[in-house]
C-alpha cells in the first residue's frame, strides 16, 4: 500500500531554514506529481507547491515563492521541501500528498510533520 | 481569505442527510475537477472524492457530491457519529496557477 513519511520537522529559530523529506513507497514514485500542503494550528488546509512527476514543472503558491523549493530525487523515491527564511506564521504541520493525475489534486496523504518558528 | 468558501460549520443527527457547499469561480471550481477530504481529529486528509463525484474504493456509498458551474457540494447522507470531522473542497486554479482549498468545514454530528 501507498505510504508516505514526512520528516525533518522540529523548532527553528526565525530566519533559519528547515529541508523536510518525504518516503515514499508502495507505488512507482517517479510517475506521480506531488504535493506539499500545510496546517497552521487550528486553522485550515494550505497548499505550498507541486511537482511534475519528472521534475519538468513546479507550482507555488505566492506566499511561499522564492522562500520555499519543492524537488524531488526519483532514484531515492523522496520528496524534498526546502524552506528558507522562516517565519512564525510558517508554524505548522506540513503533509507531502500524491497526486492523483495532472497534479488536479492528491489522493493520498503522509502523517505531517510539525514546523515550529519560534526564538 | 480563500478564493473557495466553504460554511465554517454544519451538524445533524445520526441518519440524517446534510450538505456542505463549496463556492469557487470560473478559474477553479467552473473549471477543474474538484476535490473532497475528510479530516478526522488529529490525522491527515482522506480523500472522499474525486473527480467532481467519484468514491475512491472503500468510501462508503453515503458519501455523494456534485458540480454545478463554480459551485460544488458534498452530500452525506445516514449521517454516523463517526462522520463527525473537517471537511474540504478543493480545486487547481488556472489563475493562481495553483490547488486551492475550501476553508474547511466543522460537521458535527449532534
Amino acid at each position: 500500500q501507498v505510504q508516505l513519511v514526512e520528516s525533518g520537522g522540529g523548532v527553528v529559530q526565525p530566519g533559519r531554514s528547515l529541508r523536510l523529506s518525504c518516503a515514499a513507497s508502495g507505488f512507482t514514485f517517479s510517475t506521480y506529481g506531488m504535493h506539499w500542503v500545510r496546517q497552521a494550528p487550528g486553522k485550515g488546509l494550505e497548499w505550498l507547491a507541486a511537482i511534475a512527476y519528472d521534475a519538468s514543472n513546479e507550482y507555488y503558491t505566492d506566499k511561499v515563492k522564492g522562500r520555499f523549493t519543492i524537488s524531488r530525487a526519483n532514484s531515492r523515491n523522496t520528496l524534498y521541501l526546502q524552506m528558507n527564511s522562516l517565519k512564525p506564521e510558517d508554524t505548522a504541520v506540513y503533509y507531502c500528498a500524491k497526486d492523483r493525475s495532472g497534479l488536479l489534486g492528491a489522493d493520498q496523504w503522509g502523517q505531517g510533520t510539525l514546523v515550529t518558528v519560534s526564538s | 481569505q480563500s478564493v473557495v468558501t466553504q460554511p465554517p460549520s454544519a451538524s445533524g443527527t445520526p441518519g440524517q442527510r446534510v450538505t456542505i457547499s463549496c463556492s469557487g469561480s470560473t478559474s477553479n471550481i467552473g473549471t477543474d475537477t474538484v476535490y473532497w477530504y475528510q479530516q478526522l481529529p488529529g490525522t491527515a486528509p482522506k480523500l472522499l472524492i474525486y473527480h467532481n463525484n467519484q468514491r475512491p474504493s472503500g468510501v462508503p456509498d453515503r458519501f455523494s457530491a456534485s458540480k454545478s458551474g463554480p459551485s460544488a457540494s458534498l452530500a452525506i447522507s445516514g449521517l454516523q457519529s463517526e462522520d463527525e470531522a473537517d471537511y474540504y473542497c478543493a480545486a487547481w486554479d488556472d489563475s493562481l496557477n495553483g490547488w486551492v482549498f475550501g476553508g474547511g468545514t466543522k460537521l458535527t454530528v449532534l
